[in-house]
Order: structure tokens, then sequence, then C-alpha cells
């Protein structure tokens, strides 16, 4: 059992259009991450949010953390090629120590 | 800083051989994390360090996976003997601990094991 969801597990898009990712869990996380990873390399973190509500932005990519600290999006604003990959998000929390859960990860493909 | 350093970057073996990964972390991180990553079960926590000491093992699968950190700039993955269902890419990652704000993980680039 996958204890975060992340949803769409697939997306494919032209660029130039709008998407959103979500991170959802019925459990309360002390701080969530995305991370993206390319083909044949290792994840990269894109983005930590650790309060309630806190909405970051990285350019053209916006993150949410909702409220009650149990679920998160992340939103592309005019997709590009380049950010085609795997998204991945990934919560900590007092239950878990100093690990990392992975949601599944949301696979976007963005057509030129 | 060039970064978590893992060899070999591909490896194809045989059923029954084993097989060891290697990886060095970022210096000046304390702790390191290997993971697996299959398309059925995504990444997969297998085993982490804090100061060269295993803090928790609880997703090594099973005997056959070992892993050895014997100083602060490397650590081995071991799986012998190994079968088919073994592969997949394994990643090193190490972090600094943060007490607060969440502890960035720095992956390396992964080794993509096939057992044949």
């Amino acid at each position: 059992t996958q204890l975060l969801k992340q949803s769409p597990q697939f997306l494919s898009i032209q660029e130039g259009e709008n998407l959103t990712v979500y991170c959802n869990s019925s459990s309360v996380f002390s701080s969530l991450q995305w991370y993206r990873q390319e083909p044949g390399e290792g994840p990269v973190l894109l983005v930590t949010v650790v309060t309630g509500g806190e909405v970051k932005k990285l350019k053209r990519l916006t993150f949410q953390f909702g409220d009650a600290r149990k679920d998160s999006s992340l939103h592309i604003t005019a997709a590009q090629p380049g950010d085609t990959g795997l998204y991945l998000c990934a919560g900590t929390n007092m239950e878990y120590g100093n690990k990392l859960v992975f949601g599944a990860g949301t696979i976007l493909r963005v057509k030129s | 800083d060039a970064g978590v350093i893992q060899s070999p970057r591909h490896e194809v073996t045989e059923m029954g051989q084993e097989v060891t990964l290697r990886c060095k972390p970022i210096s000046g991180h304390d702790y390191l994390f290997w993971y697996r990553q299959t398309m059925m079960r995504g990444l997969e926590l297998l085993i982490y360090f804090n100061n060269n000491v295993p803090i928790d093992d609880s997703g090594m699968p099973e005997d056959r996976f070992s892993a050895k950190m014997p100083n602060a700039s490397f650590s081995t993955l071991k799986i012998q003997p190994s079968e088919p269902r073994d592969s997949a890419v394994y990643f090193c990652a190490s972090s600094r601990l943060r007490l607060a704000g969440g502890n960035e993980q720095f992956f390396g680039p992964g080794t993509r094991l096939t057992v044949l």
C-alpha cells in the first residue's frame, strides 16, 4: 500500500498547456518534497514545503502544501518539452524518522 | 563537489552470481541511503546509515542482500546469490542532518542491474 498516492500516473500533453499533479495521503507529514527524475539519472530535488497552506513558486512551477499537511500539488504553467520526466513526491514525519516516503510518481511527457 | 558517485553504472550478471554495488557519498553528509527502483514497485528504500551505522534495514528484501559502510566515504550493497527478480536500478543517496525543513537527499546516477 502506497502511503503517498500520486495522480495521474501518466500525463501526455502538448507544449504550452498547463497541468497539475497531485500527491495525497491520509497521514500528516512534517515536510513534503517534490523531485524530478530524468531518464538514466537519479531524482533531483525541486522544492521542500513545510508549513500547511504554503505555496512556493519555481519559475513556471507552483507547489502547494495542503492546510492539514496531508496533501500537495504541483502545477506547471505553459509546459515545455524540457519539463518531461518523472515527478515524485516524498514526505517525512516523526513516525518515519529521517526516512523519505516516496509516492509512485507521475510520468509527464510534453510534446512539441 | 562531484556529487554522489556510484559504480558500476551498468551490471549484467547471471543468476547465482555475487553482485557488489558501490557508492561514495557527498563529503560531509552523515546519512546514506540505498534505494531500488522498478516500474512495478517504484522507489523503495532498502537501508540507511547514519554516521556509518545502519539505522533501518527493514526494506532489505531478504538475507541475500547486505550493505556495509566501513567509513564515511564508502558504502557497498551486495547481493549473493543474485536472482532475475533483483533486476532493477539501484540508487545511493546522501544527506546532511537538518533540524527542520526536511532533509534534501542527493541521489547518485544509479546502477542498472540485470540478472539473467
